[in-house]
């Protein structure tokens, strides 16, 4: 059984950095894309873009480009999405999502000074 | 970029049927933007439902359907449960990228 598990909830000031992740498991991890999807309070879903772990191929989409970076360690089977510089409006849901229909549970994250 | 259109709410009885459509601003929608569905309920994360228009996943119920309808995507619910109240998403893919639409919440009345 494919499953994601992200990481905990994260409260963050503007301009702190954040790395949350995505373990994979149920699958072999270099053979499929991962996927990030954004969800602001009481708003739709966003693609944010996707990674593929086989050979870091990333593709951005164009609303995020410049704004996060995605990671992926194939030694523990775990994806990253990363901020260097937070600001308020990154507040909201993050899911992680793989082409075989498996959603990670989501990290919330909470931008706030 | 590309922008993705559903209706935003739509309302059915029990036992009723209903069709959601998911629009592109590039043209008619075909195989080749392979469509995807989402369910969500509040304060749960997503469940894919449908992939490439018309394909289910182990857990999809039988009575959720996708096909392509007027040069759109479309996901159709029949024989309507309560439980199937939600937000659904559609997904496409275009010009190298995924494009979400904005969502239809429908209600079961």
């Amino acid at each position: 059984e494919v499953q994601l598990v992200q990481s905990g909830a994260e409260v963050k000031k503007p301009g702190d950095s954040l790395k949350i992740s995505c373990w994979a498991s149920g699958y072999t991890f270099t053979d499929y894309w991962i996927g990030w999807v954004r969800q602001m309070p009481g708003k739709g879903l966003e693609w944010m873009g996707i990674i593929h772990p086989g050979d870091s191929d990333r593709r951005y989409s164009p609303s995020f480009q410049g704004r996060v970076t995605f990671s992926a360690d194939k030694s523990i089977n775990t994806a990253y999405l990363q901020w260097s510089s937070l600001e308020a409006s990154d507040t909201g849901m993050y899911y992680c999502a793989s082409p075989s229909g498996s959603w990670g549970q989501g990290t919330l994250v909470t931008v706030s000074s | 970029q590309t922008v993705v259109t559903q209706e935003p709410s739509l309302t059915v009885s029990p036992g009723g049927t209903v069709t959601l459509t998911c629009a592109s601003s590039t043209g008619a929608v075909t195989s080749d933007y392979y469509p995807n569905w989402f369910q969500q309920k509040p304060g749960q994360a997503p469940r894919a439902l449908i992939y490439s228009t018309r394909n289910k996943h182990p857990w999809t119920p039988a009575r959720f359907s996708g096909s392509l309808l007027g040069g759109k995507a479309a996901l159709t619910l029949s024989a309507v449960q309560p439980e199937d109240e939600a937000d659904y998403y559609c997904l496409l893919y275009s010009d190298g990228f995924w494009v979400f639409g904005g969502g239809t919440k429908v209600t079961v009345l």
